[in-house]
């Protein structure tokens, strides 16, 4: 069974310039969801989409974070300006059902903000 | 808010020694908790999903116990082994879908 997927790994850019992330989630899985890792930090829960649809999106920065799951497979998150502070690896899991399900995560992308 | 503290923030044992990690969470009327493991560069591994109705779960050598009553988890390695060094994580879910997440025990294993 494929994992799921992020691109690009690496990504570096000067404040206040915009970025893209995509995320493939495993064939069938139904809840996708964002996450921010800050070094030296647990992850935090960015958004949560099942299938095309939001069902948390109370810690993300909406004045400049943005994301998008259409037709409930793919997903993209943009960051519209980068501000240093954004500086952290951006996570992508998914999971088969909404509740009590195991999550699994992609490899990650690590954004750099100079 | 439910709030997530891991202790300790670094461990270091031989290899072959028996160990614990703890997690402990502010409020107690949780759905699950979850143990994951992550590799440096990498995301994040599954390693042990616990419903608020269990009190322990088993995967080969490790064994997580939940203690919702008290506010606590714990991860048990038996006889650990280099290949277990890593960041392990705990997370907890008040409604089965979002989870907050602990700041991780760096384990490494001498051998």
């Amino acid at each position: 069974e494929a994992g799921v997927a992020q691109s690009p790994r690496y990504k570096i850019i000067e404040k206040r310039q915009s970025v893209a992330f995509w995320c493939n989630p495993i064939s069938g899985h139904a809840t996708l969801y964002w996450y921010q890792q800050i070094l030296g930090q647990g992850p935090k829960l960015l958004i949560q989409f099942q299938n095309n649809g939001v069902v948390d999106d109370s810690q993300l920065p909406k004045d400049r974070f943005s994301a998008e799951r259409l037709k409930g497979v793919d997903s993209t998150l943009k960051i519209q300006p980068a501000k240093l502070e954004d500086s952290a690896v951006y996570l992508c899991a998914s999971s088969f059902g909404l509740t009590s399900e195991t999550q699994y995560f992609g490899p990650g992308t690590r954004l750099l903000v100079l | 808010k439910q709030e997530v503290t891991q202790i300790p923030a670094a461990l270091s044992v031989p290899e072959g020694e028996n160990l614990v990690l703890n997690c402990s969470f502010t409020d107690s009327a949780i759905y699950n908790l979850q143990w994951f493991r992550q590799d440096p560069g990498k995301g994040l591994t599954s390693l042990l999903l616990i419903q608020s109705s269990q009190r322990e779960q088993t995967s080969g050598r490790l064994n997580a116990s939940l203690d919702k009553s008290s506010g606590r988890s714990t991860l048990y390695i038996a006889a650990s082994q280099p290949g277990d060094s890593a960041t392990y994580l705990c997370a907890v879910s008040n409604t089965g879908n979002q989870f907050y997440f602990g700041t991780g025990t760096s384990l490494t294993v001498i051998p």
